[in-house]
């Protein structure tokens, strides 16, 4: 079974404050997806990384790939209230096996 | 209204009742997944569909049964409903099963077993 680390699992900072987040595993992805999830919502995609290395930024986010595909981070730079909520990290394999989630880094930007 | 929906939104039921949980997208998209979320242990896959009559265990199928005769719904029925299957149920679609594809979720019916 792969699994998929996240860290930290809680994280409250002030407004304009940096943060980053982790997404963790021994197994390759094909890729990794990256969820924000707000309170009594579903989870909704922010990006998708495929490439080893690959950065993509996405306003104040940015999400990194790693070079061995096993790992993801997504760091957000001056954060906002409206940047509180669930980060989920998903990893995808070739194949048709379904996406595995990690547990979630719950965020809360204080104003 | 396009997109995915699910009903109820909540619902409390009594220990060794059967409720089914339902869902439906506008999409046409070939899969569908049901996923369970509890603090503690994140998003756990209960059940997928590939396509109409085709379905899937995923981690913790134990206690639930799908059915998937059309496309564009797929109900998820817990045949008798314990404690521990209290937790909130997202539905997920997916245009297809190659990976990177983004998958979209409905609201979440929150589901109280008492």
């Amino acid at each position: 079974t792969q699994l998929l680390e996240q860290s930290p699992q809680f994280l409250s900072i002030q407004e304009g404050e940096n943060l980053t987040v982790y997404c963790n595993s021994s197994s390759v992805f094909s890729s990794l997806q990256w969820y924000r999830q707000e309170p009594g919502e579903g989870p909704v995609l922010l990006v998708t990384v495929v490439t080893g290395g690959e950065v993509k930024k996405l306003k104040r986010l940015t999400f990194q790939f790693g070079d061995a595909r096993k790992d993801s981070s997504l760091h957000i730079t001056a954060a906002q209230p409206g940047d509180t909520g669930l980060y989920l990290c998903a990893g995808a394999n070739s194949g048709n096996t379904p996406l595995v989630f990690g547990k979630g880094t719950r965020l809360s930007v204080i104003a | 209204d396009a997109g995915i929906t699910q009903s109820p939104r909540y619902k409390i039921t009594e220990t060794g009742r059967q409720v089914t949980l339902m869902c439906h997208q506008t999409w046409s998209h070939s899969y569908m997944f049901w996923y369970r979320q509890d603090l503690g242990h994140g998003l756990r896959l209960i059940y997928y569909s590939a396509a109409a009559d085709i379905t899937d265990k995923g981690e913790v199928p134990d206690g639930y049964v799908v059915s998937r005769s059309k496309t564009e719904n797929f109900p998820l029925t817990l045949e008798s409903a314990t404690r521990s299957q209290t937790s909130v149920y997202f539905c997920a679609s997916s245009e297809s099963d190659r990976w990177g594809t983004e998958a979209f979720f409905g609201q979440g019916t929150r589901l109280t077993v008492v």
